[in-house]
């Protein structure tokens, strides 16, 4: 089945203790996205990447980073997470938005940063 | 900062009614525009692309792109309770690889 998987689902940490959201795709995908939502600011994109080891900021990467090093996978690590990046993420893949493919998404990590 | 409007809602329209979305944008260099369906507590699933001004109609869909106008709007026909969802617009940037999402749209279809 082709599927966008993400991990954890659920995460509540403490401030400032690492963490990375692994993302995987199946669909041989190039291009891969992070994005944040939160109730009445709609989905705002974190980074992005285009290729392995092509990745670039979106609209939120404070606070974020991320790596491409195989085609598949595509962590999200915060490094020292705060009260303010609790959320809602979600894992995007696409082979190629800008031509008018779609995303197809992960199920979503809701993460609390206490 | 790009942005991408959205009347939150919520919609209501009856069963077999059909439901009109909209949404504007305010780059316009953008040239993909996607609409999404977001159930309550879940990942947002694709409903279709356009990138060309006209209707592009699948099934019960069609999205509908004015560029001149700068919106787009998603017209869902014979409208049924398992339609009720969060409808999400989307709109790249003028990167093209950067992608925007409206807030949503609430629709509620009433048996």
């Amino acid at each position: 089945e082709a599927q966008v998987t993400q991990n954890p689902r659920y995460l509540i940490t403490v401030t400032g203790k690492k963490l990375t959201v692994t993302c995987s795709q199946n669909m041989n995908h190039e291009y891969m996205s992070w994005y944040r939502q939160d109730p009445g600011l709609g989905l705002r994109q974190i980074y992005y990447s285009m290729n392995v080891e092509v990745t670039d900021k979106g609209d939120v990467p404070e606070g974020y980073k991320v790596s491409r090093k195989e085609k598949r996978n595509f962590p999200l690590i915060l490094e020292s997470p705060s009260p303010n990046q609790t959320s809602l993420y979600f894992c995007a893949s696409s082979s190629g938005p800008r031509l008018g493919y779609g995303y197809t998404f992960g199920s979503g990590t809701r993460l609390t940063v206490v | 900062q790009k942005e991408v409007e959205q009347n939150s809602g919520p919609l209501s329209v009856p069963e077999g009614a059909i439901a009109s979305l909209n949404c504007t944008y305010s780059d316009r260099v953008s040239q993909s525009f996607f609409w999404y369906r977001q159930y309550s507590g879940k990942s947002p699933e694709l409903i279709m692309s356009i990138y060309s001004n006209g209707d592009k109609e699948d099934g019960r869909f069609t999205a509908q792109l004015n560029k001149a106008s700068q919106y787009v709007s998603l017209l869902i026909r014979d409208s049924q309770p398992s339609d009720s969802a969060t409808y999400l617009c989307a709109v790249n940037g003028d990167n093209f690889n950067k992608f925007y999402f409206g807030s949503g749209t609430k629709l509620n279809v009433k048996p």
